[in-house]
């Protein structure tokens, strides 16, 4: 758990605005993954990487963009097309995608002002 | 694609007894569920998983069920302690699917002293 860095911890975003939140492994995992997570509520998949240079959406891509242009990286951004981002992001990784333990970092807090 | 169902959605226990959180899934190839523990603000962190070849797996005081046919699994947790309290929520993966996750709702266990 350790391994996965993501900042900032806390974001404030005006609407209309970009932000782009950032993940960082050392695991030296293939997989990473974003999660968002309401209060109360389960964690729902955004998008996810099995390998450098190669992304999928997941259930909630829309108003989303990811690259993975390092293995090691896998930054997200909320556009201002997403009309309510305000929620808990959770980046994960996994040694690969075959069913390893996820893990997850500490988590992002967005909220919209 | 897959769904994943957990009840209760709340769970109060006296300390010491035990509790059960069971999760139903739909697709029959989802081959590994594992169990976060998630307190306030925090990240989910692993407790225990099972793969699709197990019925059973135990740690200590948390064991995990698994049953194939029916498509469910469950979490139970005996001799529970005030720091048991957070919220549980079951996952499930298939391998051939990038190795995401999808997650129920989620469990909020008070544990009382």
């Amino acid at each position: 758990d350790g391994g996965i860095t993501q900042s900032p911890k806390y974001l404030f975003r005006k609407e209309g605005q970009n932000v782009t939140l950032s993940c960082e492994q050392n695991l030296n995992h293939d997989a990473m993954y974003w999660y968002r997570q309401d209060p109360g509520q389960g964690l729902r998949l955004i998008y996810y990487s099995q390998i450098v240079n190669d992304f999928q959406k997941g259930d909630i891509a829309e108003g989303y963009s990811v690259s993975r242009e390092k293995k090691e990286s896998f930054p997200l951004t909320v556009t201002s097309a997403q009309k309510n981002p305000t929620a808990f992001y959770l980046c994960a990784s996994s040694k690969d995608h075959s069913g390893n333990t996820i893990y997850f970092g500490e988590g992002s807090w967005l909220t919209v002002v | 694609g897959e769904n994943v169902e957990q009840h209760p959605s709340t769970l109060s226990v006296q300390e010491g007894d035990s509790a059960v959180i069971k999760c139903t899934y739909s697709d029959s190839a989802s081959n590994y569920f594992p169990w976060y523990k998630q307190e306030l603000g925090k990240r989910p962190q692993l407790i225990i998983d099972i793969r699709s070849n197990v019925g059973e797996k135990k740690d200590q005081r948390i064991a995990v069920t698994l049953n194939k046919t029916a498509k469910h699994f469950s979490l139970h947790i005996t001799e529970t302690q005030p720091e048991d309290s957070a919220v549980y929520f079951c996952a499930a993966s298939m391998w051939n699917q990038g190795g995401k996750l999808i997650f129920g709702q989620g469990t909020e266990l008070s544990v009382k002293p």
